[in-house]
């Protein structure tokens, strides 16, 4: 399967912990896009990468949220001191950096914080 | 005010009917739009462009209306597989800032 990988796919942890997930883009494309979905929502947008670059955070990513893209491939979310409302899918897409490039979405780390 | 505004149904249909969805955005500014479809529990995938001169693509029919910023989607013939949450997405610019999500509209068809 060539497209989009995230890991892992469920997470429970409790309150006060740390967690991270994984995303594994299709392999030429050179941006990243990590987004959340709650229940009943759209996804919302997180952060994005082009490369090794983060160029873009939202205001829904607070001081407690990380996101890296070490060597322009894989990227990590982190959550520090995890809680409730965190619980969520978390979500992460990839395109090229042409125009118009269709952004592709990994499966989703359903994340549920007791 | 939300930025990208539907319906969120749910929307139940018999096979074969005809199902239109509509959805609003806010940003007058946006200049590339979507319809995505997310099946329970999965990821969204891209269902269609929007284009403003309206473009349709077998049974699924989407339209551009840029001046009462305003987007549809039109379904006809409706099949079981069809059961499925539609999102609406409306982007700033047409390169590859970030998607701009609606809720979603939930369609069942039903035998």
């Amino acid at each position: 399967d060539t497209g989009v990988s995230q890991d892992p796919r469920h997470k429970i942890t409790k309150r006060g912990q740390n967690v991270t997930f994984r995303c594994d883009p299709i392999s030429e494309h050179n941006r990243l896009y990590w987004y959340r979905q709650t229940l009943g929502q759209g996804p919302e947008f997180l952060t994005y990468f082009q490369n090794e670059a983060q160029l873009e955070k939202s205001r829904l990513l607070s001081d407690r949220f990380s996101a890296e893209r070490p060597k322009g491939s894989f990227s990590t979310l982190e959550i520090q001191r995890t809680e409730q409302g965190d619980s969520a899918m978390y979500l992460c897409a990839s395109s090229l950096e042409a125009r118009r490039s269709e952004q592709f979405f990994g499966p989703g780390t359903r994340l549920t914080v007791l | 005010r939300k930025e990208v505004e539907q319906d969120p149904g749910p929307f139940n249909v018999p096979e074969g009917a005809t199902v239109a969805f509509n959805c609003t955005y806010s940003n007058s500014a946006s200049q590339s739009f979507f319809w995505y479809r997310q099946d329970c529990r999965k990821e969204p995938k891209l269902l269609m462009s929007v284009y403003s001169s309206g473009n349709e693509d077998g049974r699924f029919t989407a339209q551009l209306n840029r001046a009462s910023q305003y987007i549809s989607l039109l379904i006809r013939d409706s099949k079981l597989s069809d059961s499925a949450t539609y999102l609406c997405v409306v982007k700033l610019d047409s390169g590859n800032t970030p998607l701009v999500f609606g809720k979603g509209t939930r369609l069942s068809v039903i035998a």
